[in-house]
């Protein structure tokens, strides 16, 4: 079946750039989103079809997809963008939704 | 900007069947699918299924054998059943609005559902 590999953890200082990396085989050919999920809350969709935002998400977040890797980029982070990001595809070989374990960004 | 809110039993037995409801307020009901998602801190996010108004289903194939998913569109709601619940199961269970290409724009505030074994 079709894995998505997110790291664990990652941590930046107020102000800089955070980035998260999601590996899959071929990640490129698919359509990538990503989600927010703050502590005891629902996730929230930041990043639909790799690089789209939807209404309301800051231009600051964007995402990227380049051959088995996609990213999700937070400029300028702040205090309020700690929280778990997770990407997520759709896998037509296995006919099933496929999210990554997740990674926790804290703000140093 | 659609709300969904979800309910449902959230102890249950060994055995014993799931049911989750959830309902959809504002946007337009047939434009989009309706999911369930569950999220354990062990197995992380698993996608459950999803369902049209129309009543087309497609299940995770790891739980199909198990769930069953309806739709009211009349009062723009959709449910879960999950059968034969084990402490496997306990999790939070969220209902979700997905789009074209399986994102998920919208999510309920979730349901623990909690399986003591």
């Amino acid at each position: 079946s079709y894995v998505l590999t997110q790291p664990p953890s990652v941590s930046v200082a107020p102000g800089q750039t955070a980035r998260f990396r999601c590996e899959g085989f071929n990640i490129g050919f698919k359509n990538v989103h990503w989600y927010q999920q703050r502590p005891g809350q629902a996730p929230v969709l930041v990043v639909h079809d790799g690089v789209d935002r939807p209404s309301g998400i800051p231009d600051r977040i964007f995402g990227s997809t380049s051959g088995n890797a996609a990213t999700l980029t937070i400029l300028r982070a702040e205090d309020g963008d700690e929280a778990d990001y997770f990407c997520q595809v759709w896998d037509s070989d296995s006919e099933n939704v496929v999210f990554g374990g997740g990674t926790k960004l804290t703000v140093l | 900007q659609v709300q969904l809110q979800q309910w449902g039993a959230g102890l249950l037995k060994p055995s014993d069947t799931l049911s989750l409801t959830c309902a959809v307020y504002g946007g337009t009901f047939s434009d989009h699918y309706w999911n369930w998602i569950r999220q354990t801190p062990g197995k992380g996010l698993e996608w459950i299924g999803e369902i049209r108004h129309t009543g087309t289903t497609a299940y995770n194939p790891s739980l199909k054998s198990r769930v069953t998913m309806s739709v009211d569109s009349s009062n723009r709601q959709f449910s879960l059943r999950l059968r034969s619940v084990t402490a496997a199961d306990t999790a939070v269970y969220y209902c979700a609005q997905g789009g074209t290409h399986y994102e998920f724009e919208s999510w309920g505030q979730g349901t623990l559902v909690s399986v003591p074994s």
